[in-house]
């Protein structure tokens, strides 16, 4: 399974613009990039998911790069309901299709 | 009530007993996986099934065995207990696709004396 490279921790303000890296070096044409996260003492949830181009939902936005070996979360105005960890991680899209996590950012938002 | 449900929420045993964790579903989804947390880690998949007679292994499946009872049950098994598997663990499920969007369960903690 492609690896995918986060940052252990970020810290930002509420109300403010979040973006949050994720590195996938090794990723392959079929595999689809993933965020999820976890607030705290819950299950992860799905935040967003793309393939090459970049997506937008009610939650976030996806920034992918044009080579595909890295992209980005974006929250367009943090509030402190958004401080949890987030996951990015690469679906086979042609392949056994499971979701495997790595360790994930941990996002303290301030008040 | 929740989509995914899993029980027992908290469970302490002692080191050698059986242990099962059940997780039951009503969104109708094929697809089910068990997860297991650590401390202030990620989430590593254990077993993972694409129907009732589908089943298959993850990252880490030594000691733990799953039965696809239904579609909509999916549960895991601790054959004999050791601490080491002291963790938070998850089950999830997910519809058919590539977009794979999992709905987790809120987790069942189990602590291995």
């Amino acid at each position: 399974d492609a690896k995918t490279t986060q940052p252990n921790s970020m810290e930002s303000n509420e109300e403010e613009p979040v973006h949050l890296p994720c590195n996938h070096s090794t990723i392959s044409g079929t595999d689809y990039i993933h965020w999820y996260r976890q607030l705290p003492s819950q299950g992860p949830e799905y935040v967003i998911h793309g393939l090459t181009s970049n997506v937008n939902n009610r939650m976030a936005s996806l920034a992918i790069a044009e080579d595909r070996k890295s992209s980005t979360l974006i929250l367009h105005r943090a509030t402190l309901r958004d401080a949890a960890v987030y996951y990015c991680i690469l679906m086979d899209g042609g392949g056994a299709q499971k979701l495997v996590f790595g360790q994930g950012t941990r996002l303290t938002i301030n008040p | 009530d929740a989509d995914v449900t899993q029980t027992p929420r908290n469970r302490i045993t002692k080191t050698g007993k059986r242990i099962m964790l059940e997780c039951s579903q009503t969104k109708g989804h094929d697809r089910m996986y068990w997860y297991r947390q650590d401390p202030g880690l990620g989430l590593r998949l254990i077993y993972y099934s694409f129907d009732v007679k589908d089943i298959n292994k993850g990252e880490i499946s030594d000691g733990y065995s799953v039965s696809r009872q239904a579609q909509a049950k999916f549960s895991l098994s601790l054959e004999s207990a050791i601490p080491n598997q002291t963790a938070l663990y998850f089950c999830a499920t997910s519809d058919w696709g590539i977009t794979g969007e999992l709905f987790f369960g809120e987790g069942s903690r189990l602590t291995v004396l």
